[in-house]
């Protein structure tokens, strides 16, 4: 099982400051890792998969990238929305398809 | 636009069973995998099962394999996952998701199930 880590646990960030978040897996898992992001009480929603490629409707402020066992996940400037977990999550060997265990963006 | 409803969920004692449904709308259902994926209370997120367009294929977490069965019905538009004895651990909030690639979008807005005494 890919074992997917990811840093900070938490990241303060002021509004309009950049976010850089990390997410490490514990083997090559290519560019098959995608990012979502989920708010307080709500689905987790995608924002990025293939490692780099922004899903439907996702503001450019956010970027990935990455390949093989490391990858950002980088808000170029943080709106008050943007205040969530963040989960990557690899698919390149599978079962289990496997999560990392997020990082909460708060306001600083 | 798609939709994915989820229903089933509640309280259960230990040992018990609990079949989820979701319903799925807005787009062609047989032609996509789907999953089962869930969130313990203030945890992350874990993969439960995954179930392809046709029904042929089917994985299981190691976690819930021998407890947990994933069906679908195409007629109906419609995911299931029948939970056979239930522990304490299997608390958590229960997405459907539908498949693109092997990553999910989207998700459903989840049924909770809570295994207490």
């Amino acid at each position: 099982e890919i074992v997917m880590t990811q840093s900070p646990a938490t990241l303060s960030v002021s509004p309009g400051e950049r976010a850089t978040l990390s997410c490490r897996a514990s083997q090559s898992v290519s560019s098959n890792l995608a990012w979502y992001q989920q708010k307080p009480g709500q689905a987790p929603r995608l924002l990025i998969y293939g490692a780099s490629t922004r899903a439907t409707g996702i503001p450019a402020r956010f970027s990935g990238s990455g390949s093989g066992t490391a990858f950002t996940l980088t808000i170029s400037s943080l709106q008050s929305e943007d205040f969530a977990v963040y989960y990557c999550q690899q698919y390149n060997n599978w079962p289990p398809l496997t999560f990392g265990g997020g990082t909460k963006v708060e306001i600083k | 636009q798609v939709q994915l409803v989820e229903s089933g969920g509640g309280l259960v004692k230990p040992g018990g069973s609990l079949r989820l449904s979701c319903a799925a709308s807005g787009f062609t259902f047989s032609d996509y995998y789907m999953s089962w994926i869930r969130q313990a209370p203030g945890k992350g997120l874990e993969w439960v099962s995954y179930i392809s367009g046709s029904g042929s294929t089917i994985y299981y977490a190691d976690s819930v394999k021998g407890r947990f069965t994933i069906s679908r019905d195409n007629a109906k538009n419609s995911l299931y996952l029948q939970m056979n004895s239930l522990r304490a651990e299997d608390t958590a909030v229960y997405y459907c998701a539908k498949g693109q690639q092997r990553f999910f979008d989207p998700w459903g807005q989840g049924t909770l199930v809570t295994v207490s005494s």
